[in-house]
């Protein structure tokens, strides 16, 4: 089984448009990460929510937002999507917020702007 | 602000040498972890192996072992016995201890291994 899990794993999608990315754990974890990476490889943190509640927004864009229904899942909304969006984005879960619990990552899901 | 730097953008080793991938940190705080990742191709972020910063001894995970320098702020990966799956991207990252999740990652090194 997936211990986390993104869907889609590639979206392809014109400017202007409006997608989501869903991600789910299976690990009992209490916090979950939205990460992006961009073109160059480099990741960079986004959002981090703890048990449903928002701890960490890296000033990112009001285009993005995050939404935890449960802690088990953490997905990601983007409005008006710009050509600087394209890049992969994970997400990941950890046992909590504490630096000496490793963060498991899902696969990514590259997103691309046409 | 914390920060991360890995210094080899490529490198390559010969199928069953000995690679050092370097990373350095900058910071002030006494608790910290630092940890690699592994990016294969499938895209996939693997966790290789994790250092406490209050642990002297250097953390090894079968055929990866890392040389961690404290005072130098020194975060050294080395693989042994290199193998064609270890062909990948990896990445050094920093986390404060009673931090709220943030890891910093370096930019990444490029590591091929060749047959």
């Amino acid at each position: 089984d997936t211990a986390v899990s993104q869907t889609p794993k590639y979206l392809v999608t014109q400017m202007g448009n409006d997608k989501s990315i869903k991600c789910e754990q299976n690990l009992g974890h209490d916090t979950m990460y939205w990460y992006k990476q961009d073109s160059k490889k480099f990741l960079k943190i986004m959002f981090s929510y703890n048990n449903k509640e928002l701890i960490i927004n890296e000033t990112v864009p009001n285009r993005f937002s995050p939404k935890s229904p449960d802690k088990a899942h953490l997905n990601l909304h983007i409005n008006s999507l710009e050509l600087g969006d394209s890049a992969v984005y994970f997400c990941a879960s950890s046992q909590s917020t504490l630096g000496n619990q490793p963060q498991h990552f899902g696969d990514g899901t590259r997103l691309s702007i046409l | 602000a914390q920060t991360v730097t890995q210094s080899q953008p490529e490198m390559s080793v010969q199928e069953a040498e000995t690679v050092t991938l370097s990373c350095t940190y900058d910071t002030s705080e006494n608790n910290y972890y630092l940890f690699w990742y592994k990016q294969p191709p499938s895209r996939q972020m693997i966790l290789v192996i994790r250092q406490e910063a209050y642990k002297q001894q250097n953390a090894t995970e079968n055929r990866f072992s890392v040389n961690f320098q404290k005072a130098a702020k020194s975060f050294s990966l080395k693989i042994s016995d290199s193998q064609l799956g270890d062909t990948a991207m990896y990445f050094c990252a920093f986390i404060k201890g009673g931090s709220q999740g943030n890891l910093i990652f370096g930019k990444g090194t490029k590591l091929s291994v060749k047959p």
